[in-house]
């Protein structure tokens, strides 16, 4: 498709188990951001890539949360460990880098996670 | 933190102009007004951006004060299918930092028919 693409769509994890969500960005853009957005709540900024380099990852909460790029298009968030309060939509959103343009940053669907 | 303010809600009549306001006093010369919107159980939006001059697209005008400390999103004709959050963005406008969209609560705008 031509936008930002996300799965699974929902997941329940177990309190304990290791979670894996995909993105898939929009072909061609750069930059690809993840944003955690609990019930009620606008997203919060987690994670920046930049092709496949980390450049920002100051609003990870815990080490338990890792996300990686590795060939500068699909990106996985990973989740060690969930706990109950892992529980939010993770929102995955990508840009291109146009010479003297702005950048208008597209979101997916989301990831509905709930750990029970 | 967020760098703007925004009514929690707001309610407007179908096929009337809903007018968003937002207050951004501490926007920076080298910041855009961004405004998104996300609509129950979807992502964020991208609706339309703007630095000093009015803007319009084919989805809503944005209206900035000329001292750029607030700023007015309208929806010349409201439908059932706008009923969303609203959320007001200031922001450098590039990737260099990740951290580009700082969402505060935004706006809940309901279009009642």
């Amino acid at each position: 498709g031509a936008g930002v693409s996300q799965s699974p769509r929902y997941k329940v994890a177990k309190r304990g188990q290791d979670v894996a969500l995909r993105c898939d960005p929009i072909s061609g853009h750069v930059s690809l951001f993840w944003y955690q957005q609990a019930l009620g709540q606008g997203p919060e900024f987690l994670t920046y890539f930049q092709n496949e380099a980390q450049l920002d990852k100051s609003g990870l909460p815990s080490d338990r949360f890792f996300a990686e790029r590795p060939e500068g298009s699909v990106s996985t968030l990973k989740i060690q460990r969930t706990q109950q309060e892992d529980s939010a939509v993770y929102l995955c959103a990508s840009s291109s880098r146009e010479a003297g343009r702005r950048n208008t940053i597209y979101f997916g669907e989301g990831s509905w996670l709930t750990v029970v | 933190d967020a760098k703007t303010t925004q009514p929690t809600s707001m309610d407007c009549a179908e096929g009337r102009a809903a007018n968003l306001p937002c207050n951004h006093s501490t926007i920076s010369g080298n910041e855009y007004v961004y405004w998104y919107r996300q609509i129950h159980s979807q992502g964020p939006q991208y609706i339309i951006h703007g630095l000093k001059n009015n803007e319009t697209n084919e989805m809503a005008s944005l209206i900035i004060t000329e001292d750029r400390k607030s700023s007015t999103l309208i929806l010349p004709h409201a439908t059932l299918r706008d009923t969303a959050v609203y959320y007001c963005i200031v922001s450098p406008g590039n990737n260099n930092a990740g951290n580009m969209l700082t969402f505060g609560g935004g706006t809940r705008l309901m279009v009642k028919p």
